[in-house]
């Protein structure tokens, strides 16, 4: 049981290029998250999904978008990254029935140039 | 003002040390309230939940008071292990699983 893993755990980007960051839960939970996380500001949610096939904006959504095709997946894609990108970045997922503990990823450390 | 704000500290305690850390959230009708510990470079992790009665884990006791609109972990003999950074963690609008992190308290306790 790997709980939840994220891929890849580090990149670097230019300004300008893309990528998808993967993440991926063996718990058969519902909901699904992506979270930021920077120096001195909490953890900040990206986007979020409950349920396969359905995602939602969280606080800080522009510049990102995601996608849930399957239930034990779910992608945050940076379509043309930014300095402002650079981040730490962290998966979580939790079950429909327990709405307050959410499983973390390791996170992905991401820097942009 | 921020919806969860937290002293960033660092504590820094002897070993066996009780130490105590605060937390202040900005709406009255936040629903639910929790401990997450994260350790350098680590994901974070549920440390505890918080209840009205307040609960007790082991060394760690949490505390809520709703009427100051605050939240309290207390670590007693602290350990090596327990240098870390302490998020306190808010379900800040009724009718919602969306979490509010706080930005962590560091502990670091040494020998």
């Amino acid at each position: 049981n790997a709980g939840v893993t994220q891929t890849p755990k580090f990149r670097v980007l230019k300004t300008g290029q893309s990528m998808t960051l993967l993440c991926a839960q063996d718990m058969n939970h519902e909901y699904m998250y992506w979270y930021r996380q920077d120096p001195g500001m909490g953890l900040r949610l990206i986007h979020y999904s409950v349920g396969e096939g359905t995602t939602a904006k969280g606080e800080v959504p522009d510049g990102y978008n995601v996608s849930r095709l399957k239930k034990q997946n779910f992608l945050l894609g940076l379509e043309s990254a930014a300095p402002s990108q650079t981040s730490v970045y962290f998966c979580a997922s939790r079950k429909a029935t327990d709405p307050y503990e959410q499983y973390f990823g390791p996170g992905t450390r991401l820097t942009v140039t | 003002r921020k919806e969860v704000e937290q002293d960033p500290g660092p504590f820094n305690v002897p070993e066996g040390a009780t130490v105590a850390f605060n937390c202040t959230y900005s709406n009255s009708a936040s629903q639910s309230f929790f401990w997450y510990r994260q350790d350098c470079r680590k994901e974070p992790k549920l440390l505890m939940s918080v209840y009205s009665s307040g609960n007790e884990d082991g060394r760690f006791t949490a505390q809520l008071n709703r009427a100051s609109q605050y939240i309290s972990l207390l670590i007693r003999d602290s350990k090596l292990s327990d240098s870390a950074t302490y998020l306190c963690v808010v379900n800040m609008r009724p009718n919602t699983d969306k979490l509010i992190f706080g930005t962590g308290t560091r502990l670091q306790v040494f020998p």
